[in-house]
């Protein structure tokens, strides 16, 4: 069976600071994929990035930077410099059969001015 | 503007009633899906739609219908058999190529009274 567990259900950071997503799977398949997203107020979820399990490079796209670790079966997403707008609900999600997702809970991160 | 449109944004409707949320796309994409999500959860699979005219249930599809007709579009019924209908609903679509991307229209928030 598959399970993506994110512990942390709130952060609450001030503004400047980094903060980092814990993200944690299971899975039996030898090929995954692995995404975040992010649900702001809105609620509309944003697609952020798609990480495939041979591919174990970390990925850094402007304040944003993505930790993959196989051996730990982790996908942790760090946000540098955090800003008010980051303030969101951020769901890790694990590819299965078919294309459809298993989601996380959710970690929300409050950024605060 | 290509994207996915959900309307309404808020439902309101009486216990025992049955209720369509819309789902349409404008992305050319084969597969479409639709979420349920509670607060504090994250998203759990309804039913899914590789292709045109065929479908699949997904982890909770208990009390909910759809049908595709049209590659652009989802519908997904909540009837009164539906213990619990009050959520938030997404919708969602992507290329159908394994483990691509899902992109998620606005949401549509329904209360069942």
């Amino acid at each position: 069976a598959q399970k993506v567990t994110q512990a942390q259900t709130e952060i609450s950071v001030v503004e400047k600071e980094d903060v980092t997503l814990d993200c944690v799977y299971e899975t039996r398949d030898t090929t995954y994929y692995l995404f975040w997203y992010k649900q702001p107020p809105s609620g509309e979820l944003v697609f952020l990035i798609r990480r495939n399990s041979f591919d174990e490079q970390n990925e850094i796209s402007g304040r944003y930077s993505w930790n993959f670790q196989k051996s730990t079966s982790s996908f942790n997403f760090t946000i540098t410099a955090s800003q008010v707008v980051d303030s969101a609900v951020y769901f890790c999600a694990l590819s299965r059969r078919y294309s459809t997702l298993t989601f996380g809970k959710g970690t929300m991160l409050l950024v605060s001015p | 503007d290509g994207g996915i449109t959900q309307s309404p944004k808020y439902l309101f409707r009486k216990e025992g009633q049955n209720v369509t949320l819309s789902c349409e796309q404008n992305l050319n994409h084969d597969a479409m899906y639709w979420y349920r999500q509670d607060p504090g959860q994250g998203l759990r699979l309804i039913y899914y739609s590789q292709i045109v005219n065929d479908f699949q249930k997904g982890d909770i599809a208990e009390g909910y219908s759809v049908s595709r007709e049209k590659k652009e579009s989802f519908p997904l019924t909540v009837t009164s058999a539906q213990k619990n209908p009050t959520a938030f609903y997404l919708c969602a679509s992507s290329s159908g190529r394994a483990h691509n991307e899902q992109f998620f229209g606005p949401g549509t928030r329904l209360t069942v009274l």
